[in-house]
C-alpha cells in the first residue's frame, strides 16, 4: 500500500459540492485506474489511464471526470456529488505488459450528505 | 445476471479449518483469474494469480480454474486468524486505450467476509 497512497482517506462532503480524490504512486508504472467499492457490488471501474495522454471511460463514469498529471499522479473528480457517489474509492496501477497485475492504494471513504 | 458471482458469506470458521471459497462468472472472454485479500480499511492486495485451468499452489493458497465449468475457488489450508479478510475474486478481460491494449479490465465478484476464529 505504502507505494500508491491516496488522500484524504476519509471525506464528508455535502450534496452539490465539488470534491476531488488524488492518488499517487512510486512505483513507476504507466497505468492507473480508480475504481469505487459499494457493499454487495464489489469493486467497479470508473476511468482508466495508460498513460498521461491517455484518459478512458469505465463502467460507471458518468458524474466523474478525472485528470492524470503526471506519471505518478490521477486524481478523480466529483463535479456535483450526490448521495449516491458515497462509496469506498481505490486506485490502482499495473505495468505495462506482463499479466497487468494491479496494486492498490489503501482508498478513500467518501461520505455525500 | 452479473458477470461474476460470489458467495457473499460471512463464512466463520475455527482455526485450523480447511476453507473453500468459490466464484462463478459467465463471459468467455475472461482470461486471467485473480484472488485479492482485502483487510479492514485496507485496498485489496494480490493473493493469487492464474490464467489456465487447474491448480495453483501457493503455501497453504491453492487456486483453482475450471473453464469449461465457469468456475473458480481458492483453498485455505490449515487457516489461521490472521485469514480473516475479505476474499474477493477478479478476473479479467481486454481493455483498449488510445495506446494499445492490456488485460487489465477487471470484473470482481462481491466479496466473501471470512473469520477465522482461535
Amino acid at each position: 500500500d505504502a507505494d500508491v497512497t491516496q488522500t484524504p482517506r476519509n471525506r464528508i462532503t455535502k450534496t452539490g459540492k465539488r470534491i476531488m480524490l488524488e492518488c499517487s504512486q512510486t512505483k513507476g508504472h504507466d497505468r492507473m485506474y480508480w475504481y469505487r467499492q459499494d457493499p454487495g457490488l464489489g469493486l467497479r471501474l470508473i476511468y482508466y489511464s495508460f498513460d498521461v495522454k491517455d484518459i478512458n471511460k469505465g463502467e460507471i463514469s458518468d458524474g466523474y471526470s478525472v485528470s492524470r498529471q503526471a506519471q505518478a499522479k490521477f486524481s478523480l473528480s466529483l463535479e456535483s456529488a450526490i448521495p449516491n457517489q458515497t462509496a469506498l474509492y481505490f486506485c490502482a496501477t499495473s505495468d505495462t505488459g506482463g499479466t497487468d497485475t494491479q496494486y492498490f492504494g489503501p482508498g478513500t471513504r467518501l461520505t455525500v450528505l | 445476471q452479473k458477470e461474476v458471482e460470489q458467495d457473499p458469506g460471512p463464512l466463520s470458521v475455527p482455526e485450523g479449518a480447511i476453507v473453500s471459497l468459490n466464484c462463478t462468472y459467465s463471459n468467455s472472454a475472461f482470461q486471467y483469474f485473480m484472488w485479492y485479500r482485502q483487510y479492514s480499511r485496507k485496498g485489496p492486495e494480490l493473493l493469487m494469480y492464474t490464467y489456465s485451468s487447474g491448480n495453483k499452489e501457493d503455501g497453504r493458497f491453492t487456486a483453482q480454474v475450471d473453464k469449461s465449468s465457469k468456475y473458480i475457488s481458492l483453498f485455505i489450508r490449515d487457516s489461521q486468524p490472521s485469514d480473516s479478510a475479505t476474499y474477493l475474486c477478479a478476473m479479467s478481460a481486454k481493455l483498449s486505450g488510445g495506446l494499445g491494449t492490456s488485460y487489465g479490465k477487471l470484473t470482481f465478484g462481491q466479496g466473501t467476509i471470512l473469520t477465522v476464529h482461535p
